[in-house]
């Protein structure tokens, strides 16, 4: 079954406000996991990413934070921009190279 | 900046044809796969690639489907008889260690 998954399908966010995006993952085993961006028509952006032994990594205007203790991930995109509007996907990797996905949040920013 | 990319952009294909979706992988990368998302669902992990064999295929990889690295810069993903369910976006991606780098897609329509 699905293992990697977000809580909310969309979010709307007024733009210059803070957007968090949500994910819950099943697999404690999972020692990496991946934000992705997707805009309409291309294919996966890497964001950022943080290991197991991490609960929170900063990016420039994001931040991932890591719950081990809940299984949950989340996704925190300061002063949202017009240009972040996409689905954002968390992944995990268990064991390999190989990446399982969630279903994806669509964030609409508005104006 | 390297980048992942594929092609063609768009393939059209009747049920039953064969079809070889390119991808070029970033030139130092090591590791390979493809992915591919169906229109409005996840991405869904198809197979993995490293010293030219395949490490790791899921479910949906069965005998129809098959990966080459021809030459030192390409890699393929052929599907012996389409079916209208391959209907979807494949993604090829390359690694050099766990962060993933996409290309843009192939979106296959068989009709």
């Amino acid at each position: 079954g699905e293992s990697v998954g977000l809580h909310l399908p969309t979010l709307s966010v007024q733009e210059g406000d803070n957007s968090i995006i949500n994910c819950a993952y099943s697999n404690s085993a999972s020692d990496y996991f991946i934000w992705y961006k997707q805009e309409s028509g291309k294919g996966p952006q890497f964001i950022i990413d943080i290991r197991s032994n991490m609960d929170k990594r900063q990016g420039q205007r994001v931040t991932v934070l890591l719950n081990k203790t809940v299984k949950h991930l989340s996704l925190q995109i300061a002063a949202t921009q017009p240009g972040d509007s996409a689905v954002y996907f968390c992944a995990e990797k268990r064991d390999d190279y190989k990446l399982s996905f969630g279903a994806g949040t669509t964030v609409t920013v508005r104006a | 900046e390297p980048e992942v990319t594929q092609t063609p952009s768009h393939q059209v294909t009747q049920m039953g044809q064969e079809v070889i979706l390119r991808c070029v992988p970033i030139s130092n990368h090591l590791y390979f796969y493809w992915y591919r998302q169906i229109l409005g669902q996840k991405v869904e992990f198809l197979v993995s690639f490293y010293n030219n064999e395949i490490s790791e295929k899921s479910e949906i990889f069965d005998d129809q489907f098959s990966v080459e690295r021809p030459d030192g810069s390409n890699f393929t993903l052929k599907i012996r008889s389409t079916k209208l369910e391959d209907s979807a976006m494949y993604f090829c991606a390359s690694s050099e260690g766990f962060e993933q780098f996409f290309g843009p897609g192939t979106r296959l329509t068989v009709l």
